[in-house]
């Protein structure tokens, strides 16, 4: 089975343009997460949606970034303007919401520079 | 706000050695803990996790144990491998569907 697919891999794009990050999770998973990874802040949630629904977007830095999810295939991450200190690799994971303990799982993510 | 912490931030250990990874976390009202490893590079991949009313889980040569009244939870590796080196993350859940909090990492070599 296909995991959870980010794209793309890698960005590198100029201060003040718009970036948007792509996520297809896991066939039947019902949860999404974004997560924002750096060397000084290490993994970090920005926001999760279940059932396609926004449920938790108090991680999200400022305005400049959202998030939506218009299907249960699929999720975006836009920054718009980017900054360089928005420069980090950007995880998406998802994982079946039961009502019992199930493992989140992760794409590859993307690595995202703003020059 | 739950903090979580891994000791020691980087290991380097022989070929064989047992070897046991730290986490602590500042809130014990978890609904379960997580432990990945990460490659260069790459997603992270679940390794275990334990629900909050479990003291351990074993996959293979790995064991994770939670002690959730002191915060705090252990992963074991047995016959270490080179491997195994990765960066080894510990997550802890608050709620069913909430997102995770995680430590910064173990940062692990295996020395052949």
């Amino acid at each position: 089975d296909a995991g959870v697919i980010q794209s793309p891999r890698h960005e590198v794009t100029e201060m003040g343009q718009e970036v948007t990050l792509r996520c297809k999770p896991i066939s039947g998973h019902n949860s999404l997460f974004w997560y924002r990874q750096t060397m000084m802040r290490g993994l970090e949630l920005l926001i999760y949606f279940n059932n396609n629904v926004p449920i938790d977007d108090s991680g999200m830095p400022e305005d400049r970034f959202s998030a939506k999810m218009p299907n249960a295939s699929f999720s975006t991450l836009k920054i718009q303007p980017s900054e360089p200190r928005d420069s980090a690799v950007y995880f998406c994971a998802s994982r079946l919401r039961d009502g019992g303990n199930q493992p989140q799982h992760f794409g590859d993510g993307t690595r995202l520079s703003i020059l | 706000k739950q903090e979580v912490t891994q000791i020691p931030a980087a290991l380097s250990v022989p070929e064989g050695e047992n070897l046991v990874l730290n986490c602590s976390f500042t809130d014990s009202a978890i609904y379960n803990l997580q432990w990945f490893r990460q490659d260069p590079g790459k997603g992270l991949t679940s390794l275990l996790l334990i629900q909050s009313s479990q003291r351990e889980q074993t996959s293979g040569r790995l064991n994770a144990s939670l002690d959730k009244s002191s915060g705090r939870s252990t992963l074991y590796i047995a016959a270490s491998q080179p491997g195994d080196s990765a960066t080894y993350l510990c997550a802890v859940g608050v709620g069913g569907a909430d997102g995770l909090t995680f430590g910064k990492g173990t940062h692990l070599i295996i020395q052949p």
